[in-house]
């Protein structure tokens, strides 16, 4: 069982270069999520799609785009990479509905220099 | 806006004592979700809670939900070291929008 994959897993970048992380899962689920963490800052939500078709912003947006290609895949772009962006990323999936429960990626690690 | 917020940050207890991690949220909603996280790994679910009152177990552990309080609760009964993790709680903003926002986590060690 797939679940939720992301790729990379590991990513150097410097300062202005551009990137995306790629998420795919393999559950059926309508809704999917980008969160980063932080130290000390628990989970931040940048972006999410309630539904195919659709993207809105979290808590931390600022520097990111998203797409939802089809219900499989959602991506992250980071377009100019600033430092502050250093961090592990999490995808994850959920029904959407009543229960609401996410099912995460096993996260990408991302330093900016 | 919706706050999370969790306490305590870190919790380091003896193996075989009681203790609760709190989660408290600013505004109202009726869903909430724990997860744990183990070092360098992704979380999973430990806990779907979606009313007032709802109450799970699992093992040593229980959680509980207050809608009016917006509080929840994680209970440790006689803890053991295989615990010893991160534990998230999530808050559904509501509304249909179907985003959900993480407390900053509680680091708990269960020392031998």
């Amino acid at each position: 069982n797939a679940g939720v994959t992301q790729t990379p897993k590991f990513q150097v970048l410097k300062t202005g270069q551009s990137m995306t992380l790629q998420c795919a899962q393999d559950m059926n689920h309508n809704s999917m999520y980008w969160y980063r963490q932080d130290p000390g800052m628990g989970l931040r939500l940048i972006y999410y799609s309630a539904s195919e078709g659709t993207t809105d912003k979290g808590e931390v947006p600022n520097g990111y785009n998203v797409s939802r290609l089809n219900k499989r895949e959602f991506s992250l772009r980071l377009e100019s990479a600033a430092p502050s962006q250093t961090s592990v990323y999490f995808c994850a999936s959920s029904w959407g509905g009543t229960t609401g429960e996410l099912f995460f990626g096993e996260g990408s690690r991302l330093t900016v220099l | 806006e919706l706050k999370v917020e969790q306490n305590p940050l870190f919790l380091s207890m003896q193996e075989g004592k009681n203790y609760t991690i709190y989660c408290n949220y600013s505004t109202t909603s009726d869903r909430l979700y724990w997860y744990r996280q183990d070092p360098g790994k992704s979380l999973e679910s430990l806990f779907v809670l979606l009313s007032n009152g709802a109450v799970k177990q699992e093992g040593r552990l229980m959680a509980s939900l207050d809608t009016k309080a917006r509080l929840s609760t994680l209970h440790i009964t006689a803890a053991v070291h295989d615990l010893s993790a991160t534990y998230f709680c999530a808050v559904d903003a509501g509304s249909g929008t179907y985003k959900y926002i993480f407390g900053t986590g509680t680091r708990l060690k269960v020392l031998a």
